[in-house]
């Protein structure tokens, strides 16, 4: 364990809040991954970044923003426009895909996210 | 885009027999097919993954099998034992490691003494 630290584990959000969920990585990684997990789905992908300074939407990005500052850390925010956010956020980093090494996906504990 | 189905969504089997759990795909440019395991309350952690151009790779008690012409790819665990208790999840991508990884549904895996 280690290398991946998501915070809080656990976290609750009033109607019409924005909450920011924290991912810090300190395994040089330059990818960095951003996905939410609900019973019986699966893992689904929010948004992705292969480097600093940019980011990419997923397949489920409404409702959600990121930003990519520095290399180590790639926050979530969660606004007030997605609708159902209880959930399960998984954040994740990778080597990448320039570099000379097998590109793993390597995961955070995760933050567990529900609506007061 | 790519669609990843995986089943069964639950199975149990006795401790030391086999486990076997199927994944389908629908992007023939898919390459690369992990599978992870997540354990109770813990994150997903790769087990085994293989690329498209191999059709079989085993690592001790578990391989993971893969069919291109019928796009599906399986895992096999063998001897099965009660930590391997837990949901396995597959994912394909078009490039190992994936920027996109796109995950089946899971499957509860329980393992009965």
């Amino acid at each position: 364990d280690g290398g991946i630290t998501q915070s809080p584990k656990y976290l609750f959000r009033k109607e019409g809040q924005n909450v920011t969920l924290s991912c810090e990585q300190n395994l040089n990684h330059d990818a960095m991954y951003w996905y939410r997990q609900d019973p019986g789905q699966g893992l689904r992908l929010i948004y992705y970044s292969q480097i600093v300074n940019d980011f990419q939407k997923g397949d489920i990005a409404e409702g959600y923003s990121v930003s990519r500052e520095k290399k180590e850390s790639f926050p979530l925010t969660v606004t007030s426009a997605q609708k159902n956010p209880t959930a399960f956020y998984l954040c994740a980093s990778s080597i990448g895909l320039t570099r000379r090494a097998k590109n793993i996906q390597y995961f955070g504990a995760g933050t567990r996210l529900s609506v007061l | 885009g790519e669609n990843v189905e995986q089943h069964p969504s639950t199975l149990s089997v006795q401790e030391g027999d086999s486990a076997v759990i199927k994944c389908t795909y629908s992007d023939s440019a898919s390459n690369y097919f992990p599978w992870y395991k997540q354990e109770l309350g813990k994150r997903p952690q790769l087990i085994i993954d293989i690329r498209s151009n191999v059709g079989e790779k085993k690592d001790q008690r578990i391989a993971v099998t893969l069919n291109k012409t019928a796009k599906h790819f399986s895992l096999h665990i063998t001897e099965t034992q009660p930590e391997d208790s837990a949901v396995y999840f597959c994912a394909a991508s078009k490039s190992e490691g994936a920027q996109k990884l796109v995950f089946g549904q899971g499957t509860r895996l329980t393992i009965n003494p």
